[in-house]
């Protein structure tokens, strides 16, 4: 059964500083891994999608990379801001028919103006 | 229409009654799924819809549990016999084809029984 684990729990950090968040994984025969953002109260808003033949995505301050064989992903924050300020979660779609989701139970960021 | 939207945004309801909660994917999404988030809990997969095959009803918690999907249109969520332990945000998420270009969710539904 797949695990994912995000590492650390809760960050804080003064704006303008470049973070990482650390995600890892049981089960390397992934299809794909997604990287969301939830804001207390909403829904979640995809943020990077890595398919597994990808090492790793870019968008904006945000890069996703990925890799198998250690089972881990990282999405590193460049230069933050108050607004980057979520829980993040990292999900892995399992292999087979169904690729349903297993979430980590997220990171929460705390960007300090 | 322009992302994934469900209804109700919040249920309060008695012990015992039963809900019913809706999700409208993304038009032409073939694949739509259920997810649970317990309050400081992460997601759990409840159910997945693929076009016209069986649903994968491997993650319901229990029988009392079910969803309903027409075609590759609305779904609905419905919890029988509501037991405080159901409590929680009830996400669903739609997907071009399953998982291929990811997820996108919608806001989810915060149900609360008391």
């Amino acid at each position: 059964k797949q695990e994912v684990t995000q590492i650390p729990a809760a960050l804080s950090v003064p704006e303008g500083e470049n973070l990482v968040l650390n995600c890892s994984f049981t089960d390397s025969a992934i299809y794909n891994l997604q990287w969301f953002r939830q804001d207390p109260g909403k829904g979640l808003t995809s943020l990077l999608l890595i398919q597994s033949s990808q090492r790793e995505q870019t968008s904006g301050r945000l890069n996703a990379s990925l890799d198998k064989s250690s089972g881990r992903s990282t999405l590193y924050i460049a230069a933050s801001q108050p607004g980057d300020s979520a829980t993040y979660l990292c999900a892995a779609a399992v292999s087979g028919s169904a690729r349903q989701l297993t979430f980590g139970s997220g990171t929460q960021l705390t960007v300090l103006p | 229409g322009a992302g994934v939207s469900q209804s109700p945004s919040n249920k309060v309801t008695e012990k015992g009654k039963d809900v019913e909660l809706r999700c409208d994917p993304i038009s032409g999404h073939t694949a739509l799924y259920w997810y649970r988030q317990r309050l400081g809990q992460g997601l759990e997969f409840l159910i997945y819809f693929q076009g016209n095959s069986a649903p994968d009803k491997s993650g319901l918690p229990s029988d009392r549990f079910s969803a309903e999907r027409t075609g590759e249109s609305v779904s609905t969520l419905t919890i029988q016999r509501t037991q405080q332990e159901d409590s929680a945000v009830y996400l669903c998420a739609s997907s071009l084809v399953a998982a291929n270009y990811g997820y996108t969710f919608g806001s989810g539904t915060r149900l609360t029984v008391v």
